[in-house]
């Protein structure tokens, strides 16, 4: 029974470039919850998804960010034109229903360069 | 809005001395609270899940509290070890529409000494 799984562990992108974080959520689980954690700081809520749909992205940053849950396959957690400053771990949870509790993955620690 | 704070923000002991980790949220409309442990560099580690209508919850050497009224919960950790060292994270969960945005508090870094 496989947790929440993502990839990859570890990612460095140079300035400028696009960087893709994937999320796959424990096998049942239709609900999806992306979160950063900066240095030094706690996990903010970013993004929270419901198969095929963005329930609420209001953790999102305008520009650059996007997350999708498609139908088949991972949650994806896009960033684009990397700036320093998104250097961050970015980390993935999901569960059965949006009322029960939810499980994390291991997280993908992203540095840009 | 609701807000979580973690006092102290690091902490320092000797091997088998009994700690406590504080937690503040401002809102006690809360569906429930979650203690968490993350290892440098690592994932989170689920500890306790306090659902609002408990008043505690107990496994092995940790003990997590949660007092609504005062917006308090506390992690107790008995005999501390150095693999305790960790940074603990205290996670609210909202009640009501929202519920799903999980608040975090910045974390208590604990080192325990041998």
């Amino acid at each position: 029974n496989a947790g929440v799984m993502q990839n990859p562990r570890h990612l460095v992108r140079r300035r400028g470039q696009e960087a893709r974080l994937r999320c796959s959520p424990v096998k049942g689980h239709s609900h999806v919850y992306w979160y950063r954690q900066l240095p030094e700081e706690g996990l903010k809520f970013m993004v929270y998804l419901q198969k095929e749909n963005i329930i609420d992205e209001s953790g999102m940053p305008k520009e650059r960010f996007s997350a999708e849950f498609p139908k088949e396959g991972p949650s994806i957690l896009r960033i684009q034109q990397v700036v320093r400053g998104d250097s961050a771990a970015y980390f993935c949870a999901s569960s059965p229903t949006v009322d029960t509790e939810a499980f994390f993955g291991q997280g993908t620690r992203l540095t840009v360069v | 809005k609701q807000e979580v704070t973690q006092i102290p923000a690091a902490l320092s002991v000797p091997e088998g001395e009994n700690l406590v980790l504080n937690c503040s949220f401002t809102d006690s409309a809360i569906y429930n609270l979650q203690w968490f442990r993350q290892d440098p560099g690592k994932g989170l580690t689920s500890l306790l899940l306090i659902q609002s209508s408990q008043r505690e919850q107990t496994s092995g050497r940790l003990n997590a509290s949660l007092d609504k009224s005062s917006g308090r919960s506390t992690l107790y950790i008995a005999a501390s070890q150095p693999g305790d060292s960790a940074t603990y994270l205290c996670a609210v969960r909202p009640g009501g529409t929202g519920g799903f945005k999980t608040i975090f508090g910045a974390g208590t870094r604990l080192f325990v000494k041998a």
